[in-house]
């Protein structure tokens, strides 16, 4: 079982491009979660998702963008990025248990992002 | 927005000794989760609290939910060097924003050989 998978491991953009930092779970989770962690700091979250097309934004979604087709998959679409959104990015899912939502959340290893 | 505090921010011991991490809030969470991260990697889960005053314990770690489940502690015993890493917790939103959970800055424990 992978658990949650995050590609790719470490990226340097350069100011103004674009990519995509990929998520795939194979728990058949339906929450799903996007998170930046800057050096010493907790995470904080900039998407989620409560199952297959629906999204919202969480505490800084500014500069970020989500889509939710399938129920394994969450990609996180950086667009023009900016120094400012250099982090470490952790994606996340979890489930209800008994029909109760418990926040228990499984996270990938991250993507370590820098942006010159 | 609710807010967790935890603390201490940093923590240096020696391997044997007892401690105490904090996690503080002027909100009411659903259920609390501890994590521990270590260097390069994400979060790990540790436990969930759902219950006020419920104590759990994870071998020499022992986790506790105030009663009005507002905050939380961890208390390790005679730490040893394999639980040095980042502690983070992370309490869980009601309602319309279940599933959503609202982390702690952490607290990073050094255990000296």
């Amino acid at each position: 079982n992978a658990g949650v998978t995050q590609t790719p491991k470490f990226r340097i953009l350069k100011i103004g491009q674009s990519m995509t930092l990929q998520c795939t779970q194979d728990m058949n989770h339906n929450y799903m979660y996007w998170y930046r962690q800057d050096p010493g700091m907790g995470l904080k979250l900039i998407y989620y998702s409560v199952g297959a097309g629906i999204t919202d934004k969480g505490e800084v979604p500014n500069g970020y963008n989500v889509s939710r087709s399938t129920t394994e998959d969450f990609p996180l679409r950086l667009e023009l990025a900016a120094p400012s959104q250099t982090s470490v990015y952790f994606c996340a899912s979890s489930t209800t248990t008994g029909g109760t939502q418990y926040n228990e959340q499984f996270f990938g290893p991250g993507t370590r992002l820098t942006v010159l | 927005t609710q807010l967790l505090e935890q603390s201490p921010q940093f923590l240096s011991i020696q391997e044997g000794e007892n401690l105490t991490v904090y996690c503080n809030s002027s909100s009411v969470f659903s259920s609390l989760q501890w994590y521990r991260q270590e260097p390069g990697e994400g979060p790990v889960l540790l436990v969930t609290v759902v219950t006020g005053g419920e104590v759990k314990k994870l071998k020499r770690l022992t986790f506790q939910f105030g009663d009005a489940r507002k905050d939380s502690s961890l208390h390790i015993t005679a730490a040893q060097p394999g639980d040095t890493g980042l502690y983070l917790c992370a309490g869980g939103a009601y309602d319309t924003n279940a599933g959503k959970s609202t982390f702690g800055d952490g607290t990073t424990l050094t255990v000296k050989p």
